[in-house]
């Protein structure tokens, strides 16, 4: 069975603080990715990344960096949040440099961000 | 991605089949449905996809007409837990990310 975890289910932070969201899939996967999931908006992608040291912009980049420093991990990192900026954050891997191969889910990072 | 049109909500009894279907008229060739399905305030969770075949997994299955236009999920004995909204995604794996719409909310009652 694919696993990906997340570093924490809930987090609260102030405005202006770093935060830093992991993820570590166990499937050796090629691909991971970021998402943030609001209410009416859908899923929508920040970055991800099909090899170490690799990263690309989805859609909504601003706000975000990440960091690939090995296979199996995934970090996210809001230089300084902001209440906009509060969300469910979800990672996902997926095998292959194929984008068509299945996306696994973590199981979600709810932020609040004050 | 094609467009998919789902119904928003649907009731079921425990223990008897649920059939969420979806429209997906302008689906291309290359590409594939997938269904995954998400539990409140959980991350979405892969069910099954397919091309052109029905398909069978230990979740469920996903029948797909033959003109490739619509397909429904069948999960066999719908239980308390199944309660989830259901997305159908028509994906070509041209980019990275899956979009979602808004899916069908499956409530399965007692």
């Amino acid at each position: 069975d694919v696993k990906v975890t997340q570093s924490s289910r809930y987090l609260v932070k102030r405005t202006g603080e770093k935060v830093f969201l992991e993820c570590v899939q166990d499937m050796d996967h090629e691909n991971m990715f970021w998402y943030r999931q609001d209410p009416g908006l859908g899923l929508r992608l920040i970055y991800f990344s099909y090899d170490v040291k690799m990263k690309e912009k989805g859609d909504i980049p601003e706000g975000y960096s990440v960091s690939r420093e090995k296979k199996e991990r995934f970090s996210l990192i809001l230089e300084s949040a902001s209440t906009n900026q509060t969300s469910m954050y979800l990672c996902a891997s997926s095998y292959g440099r194929n984008f068509q191969e299945t996306q696994y889910f973590g199981p979600g990072t709810r932020l609040l961000v004050l | 991605d094609a467009k998919t049109t789902q119904p928003p909500s649907m009731d079921c009894a425990e223990g008897r089949a649920a059939n969420l279907p979806c429209n997906h008229s302008t689906i291309s060739g290359n590409e594939y449905v997938y269904w995954y399905r998400q539990i409140h305030s959980q991350g979405p969770q892969y069910i099954i996809h397919g091309l052109k075949n029905n398909e069978t997994n230990e979740m469920a299955s996903l029948i797909i007409t033959e003109d490739r236009k619509s397909s429904t999920l069948i999960l066999p004995h719908a239980t308390l837990r199944d309660t989830a909204v259901y997305y159908c995604i028509a994906r070509g794996g041209s980019q990275g990310n899956l979009i979602f719409g808004k899916g069908t909310k499956l409530s399965v009652k007692p």
